[in-house]
């Protein structure tokens, strides 16, 4: 299985909404990575876990949560967001979480903040 | 001037024509890689390079570390090859890439 799972794909919200979106990965990898995809950009990196601690927040607003509940999970809780918000949310997994390892990304989920 | 260039930002091709996709990076590296990003949002890892060139089924990527240069090749375009075609290099941040801002590539029938 060298698949990374995300759900929802698409979610629409108001910006006074809680939501989580959720990320599976069944390969053994101990990094879990969180980017944030505005069209016509490259990925932007927001989160990094690694053996489930974050090592990496981006100056990541506070209305974006993520959490790490095991090795084979990721989530991100949204509450309060802000149209600005709007954009496709990357999962994507590796081994260990070196620069020098392969990537695995997860479809997106394409969220909506109205 | 941006850590990773990409250059052209928009290829259209003709069916069967031979694409070259080119990345330019600044700083040190550990690492090159060659993303793939179809419309509707997943992204696919083509290759991963530190030296020399990879080849997988119709796709070659080079990478010249002394000239700080990578290019991927497309033989026999198809137009089911049309996608984003992101490089992304890590190596001076940990496990942090810096991304290119891709390239359009359109493959005609």
């Amino acid at each position: 299985d060298t698949e990374v799972t995300q759900t929802p794909k698409h979610l629409v919200m108001g910006m006074t909404n809680k939501k989580s979106l959720k990320c599976e990965q069944h390969m053994g990898h101990r990094a879990m990575y969180w980017y944030k995809q505005k069209a016509k950009k490259p990925p932007e990196l927001m989160f990094v876990y690694s053996y489930e601690k974050l090592s990496i927040n981006e100056s990541v607003p506070s209305r974006f949560s993520p959490e790490c509940p095991n090795s084979s999970l990721l989530n991100l809780h949204l509450h309060a967001l802000q149209p600005e918000d709007s954009a496709l949310y990357l999962c994507a997994s590796s081994q260990v979480g070196t620069s020098n390892e392969k990537l695995f990304f997860g479809s997106g989920t394409q969220l909506s903040v109205l | 001037k941006n850590e990773v260039e990409q250059s052209p930002q928009n290829l259209t091709a003709q069916e069967g024509e031979f694409i070259t996709i080119n990345c330019s990076y600044s700083v040190g590296i550990s690492a090159l890689h060659w993303l793939q990003q179809h419309p509707g949002g997943g992204i696919v890892s083509l290759f991963m390079l530190s030296s020399g060139k990879k080849k997988h089924g119709r796709l070659i990527a080079t990478i010249n570390i002394q000239e700080k240069h990578s290019s991927l090749h497309i033989t026999a375009s198809h137009p089911r090859d049309s996608a984003v075609y992101i490089c992304a290099v890590g190596g001076e941040y940990g496990n942090k890439l810096v991304f290119g801002a891709g390239t359009i590539l359109r493959v005609k029938s």
